[in-house]
C-alpha cells in the first residue's frame, strides 16, 4: 500500500509568513493529490485537488504543487484563520483513498 | 445547495452492530461515488469505504474488511454504513463524503457531513 508521510507533525509561525507543508508518497500516484484543512472541532474542507487546482471558494493565499512522490502546500501571508490541522490525501489507486498523519499550524 | 447529514451513532458494546447512515440532498445522488472517513478522539482521518456511483463496486480499508459493509439507497438518496463486530478502535467521529468522480478509487472529496460518534464501550 502506498504511505503518505507529512512534514512537519506541527508548526508554529507568525502572521504574514510565508508556511510550507510537505507531502511524500512511498511510490509516485501522478498528481493524484488533494489538501484539506481542518480547523479545531470543525469539518475537514477540501483546499486543492489534482496536487495544484483550487477548490471553488478557497483564497488564493494557498497554493500546492508537486508530481510523482513530492507535493507540498504553501500558505503565502499567514492569517489567524489559518489556524487549522492540514492533510494530504492520495487518490487514483487502490487502496482508493490515503491521507497523511496531518499538519497542525498555529499562530506564534 | 448541497447538504449531507448523518445519522444513528451512539454507544454500542463490543462485538454488537450498529448502522450509520447519511442522507443527501442538493445533487444527484446517483452520479457520484461516496465515502466513509473516520476520526478518532484526538487523532488523524482514515478512510473507511467507498462505493461507486451505481453501487456496483466497493472498496474498503484493511483495519475494517469483514466487519463494515457500505451500500447506498438511490430512492432515498441514503448512504449506509453496517458496522458489524464492533471494537474498542472503532470508536471515532465517522464522517461521510462526497466524491468528486463516480469511481470508487475515489478523487477528492468536496462535501462532507457534520459527522456522527460512534463509541465502542462496555
Amino acid at each position: 500500500d502506498i504511505q503518505m508521510t507529512q512534514s512537519p507533525s506541527s508548526l508554529s509561525a507568525s502572521v504574514g509568513d510565508r508556511v510550507t507543508i510537505t507531502c511524500r508518497a512511498s511510490q509516485a500516484i501522478s498528481n493524484y493529490l488533494a489538501w484539506y484543512q481542518q480547523k479545531p472541532g470543525k469539518v475537514p474542507k477540501l483546499l486543492i485537488y489534482a496536487a495544484s487546482t483550487l477548490q471553488s471558494g478557497v483564497p488564493s493565499r494557498f497554493s500546492g504543487s508537486g508530481s510523482g512522490t513530492d507535493f507540498t502546500l504553501t500558505i503565502i501571508s499567514l492569517l489567524p484563520e489559518d489556524v487549522a490541522t492540514y492533510y494530504c490525501q492520495k487518490y487514483g489507486s487502490a487502496p482508493p483513498l490515503t491521507f497523511g498523519g496531518g499538519t497542525k499550524v498555529e499562530i506564534k | 445547495q448541497v447538504q449531507v447529514v448523518e445519522s444513528g451513532g451512539g454507544v454500542v458494546q463490543p462485538g454488537r452492530s450498529l448502522r450509520v447512515s447519511c442522507e443527501v440532498s442538493g445533487f444527484t445522488f446517483s452520479s457520484y461515488a461516496m465515502h466513509w472517513v473516520r476520526q478518532a478522539p484526538g487523532k488523524g482521518l482514515e478512510w473507511v469505504a467507498s462505493i461507486s456511483y451505481d453501487g456496483s463496486n466497493e472498496y474498503y480499508a484493511d483495519s475494517v474488511k469483514g466487519r463494515l459493509i457500505i451500500s447506498r439507497d438511490k430512492s432515498k438518496n441514503t448512504l449506509y454504513l453496517q458496522m458489524n463486530s464492533l471494537r474498542g478502535e472503532d470508536t471515532a467521529v465517522y464522517y461521510c463524503a462526497r466524491d468528486m468522480g463516480y469511481s470508487a478509487y475515489g478523487r477528492a472529496l468536496d462535501y462532507w457531513g457534520q459527522g456522527t460518534l460512534v463509541t465502542v464501550s462496555s
